[in-house]
């Protein structure tokens, strides 16, 4: 069974923090994504990934960054954490570049807080 | 542009059928996907229908595509309150880098007893 994992499931940081999200999956997957989650919009894209070293900009990028250095791990960063970066965010593998019916496994989510 | 469009909330009675809509605006999607998400969980893929296809059947589920006014639908037959989640549509957007998929904002299933 395919597993994704992220670093936490609940993390609380004040504004202006620098906040780490970690995601490993163990299946080899070539591609990797970023999604937060929010009431009523649904999962909304932020950065994926389909190789080492290699990153593109989801439909909502501004205040994010990524790092993939290894191929089972892809980081989220929120340089400057802030009040409405308050979400759920959700990371994803799936396991080949350009496979239109590639399902994407999902890890159990992180819910961030920013005060 | 993309866009899938579902509706927030539907309730259902136990043993009833329940019928999840969406619709999509990108005519290229290559396939078209339900996933599910229980309280606490990340999302799980239930299904998915390659856009040639009308119909696709899986035990309880139906999904139903009309690709013509671009709405596709899930049908859970027998519903139990284990089939209590949010289900999401969604559609692939083949992209020059990475296969992406579309997200509409999810439909709260609720069940009556």
């Amino acid at each position: 069974d395919v597993k994704v994992t992220q670093s936490s499931r609940y993390l609380v940081k004040r504004t202006g923090e620098k906040v780490f999200l970690e995601c490993v999956q163990d299946m080899d997957h070539e591609n990797m994504f970023w999604y937060r989650q929010d009431p009523g919009l649904g999962l909304r894209l932020i950065y994926f990934s389909y190789d080492v070293k290699m990153k593109e900009k989801g439909d909502i990028p501004e205040g994010y960054s990524v790092s993939r250095e290894k191929k089972e791990r892809f980081s989220l960063i929120l340089e400057s954490a802030s009040t409405n970066q308050t979400s759920m965010y959700l990371c994803a593998s799936s396991l080949r570049r350009r496979a239109s019916t590639d399902t994407q496994y999902f890890g159990p989510g992180t819910r961030l807080t920013v005060l | 542009g993309e866009d899938v469009e579902q509706s927030l909330f539907l309730s259902v009675r136990e043993g009833d059928s329940s019928v999840i809509n969406c619709t999509y605006t990108d005519s290229s999607s290559t396939y078209l996907y339900w996933y599910k998400q229980e309280p606490g969980a990340g999302l799980q893929l239930l299904t998915y229908i390659f856009s040639n296809m009308d119909m696709k059947q899986d035990q309880r589920l139906t999904v139903l595509l009309n690709k013509k006014d671009k709405h596709l639908s899930l049908r859970i037959a027998d519903t139990q309150t284990g089939d209590s989640a949010i289900y999401f549509c969604a559609e692939s957007h083949p992209s020059s880098s990475a296969s992406k998929i579309i997200f509409g904002s999810g439909t709260r299933l609720s069940i009556r007893p």
